[in-house]
């Protein structure tokens, strides 16, 4: 089945210092990836949707110069938090579409998920 | 706009007894809808989805869902619940609106808690 590997599943900073997360999809290609937030005991928050080869789109509210994402190929993307604060803090996850499939015929795969803890 | 409810928050649930989590939804066209758990610090795993076809989906380990459309009703079934099963369901659709990509919408989710 269609695997997406999260790293790293746990990270604990300083405030003030940038937190990298990375998204890959191992046994297929993905043109588009989605980042989640989600809070404790609350659903998947759509932070932004991850072109490969373009810029991402970002939900409204959402700080693109806070949370830079790079689809640098068609199985990375990466989600950087700038200058963590406190209140960063929180579950992230990635979601990926095999670009094999049909939109909207097919789940997407999703990461583990990293929890980022800012101090 | 589209979207998904899931009324409880929680549903409490004997082992060996059967299981309902609900799950309603709202759009314009025809739904496109999935079932996700989610394990604690874990991400989401796909359980099933309804595109068109037959009302009764089956779905990974032993869950089941009836789509309804008079009632826009998607609830996820299990004849035997395990204590294994206790996780978090996320009921999602497919989000079709203009550049979407194929992203999911989800409802808040229910905790599933089934005791020995």
């Amino acid at each position: 089945g269609a695997v997406v590997s999260q790293h790293p599943s746990r990270v604990i900073c300083k405030s003030g210092t940038s937190v990298k997360i990375e998204c890959r999809s191992l046994d297929f290609q993905a043109t588009t990836m989605f980042w989640y937030r989600q809070f404790p005991k609350q659903s998947l928050m759509l932070m932004a949707t991850s072109n490969e080869g373009s810029k991402a789109t970002y939900e409204q509210g959402v700080e693109k110069d806070k949370f830079l994402i790079n689809h640098a190929s068609l199985t990375l993307s990466t989600l950087t938090v700038t200058s963590a604060h406190p209140e960063d803090s929180s579950f992230y996850i990635c979601s990926a579409r095999d670009l094999r499939t049909g939109e909207y015929n097919s789940p997407l795969h999703f990461g583990n998920g990293t929890r980022l803890t800012v101090t | 706009a589209q979207s998904v409810a899931q009324p409880e928050d929680q549903v409490n649930v004997a082992e060996g007894n059967p299981l309902t989590v609900k799950c309603t939804y709202s759009v314009s066209g025809n739904p496109y809808l999935f079932w996700y758990v989610q394990y604690p610090n874990r991400g989401l795993q796909f359980l099933l989805k309804y595109i068109t076809g037959d009302n009764l989906v089956k779905g990974s380990y032993g869950f089941e869902a009836e789509f309804n459309k008079s009632q826009t009703s998607f609830h996820l079934k299990k004849p035997s619940a395990l204590v294994s099963d206790s996780a978090l369901y996320f009921c999602a659709v497919r989000d079709m609106g203009g550049g979407s990509q194929g992203n999911l919408i989800f409802g808040k989710g229910t905790k599933l808690s089934v005791k020995p």
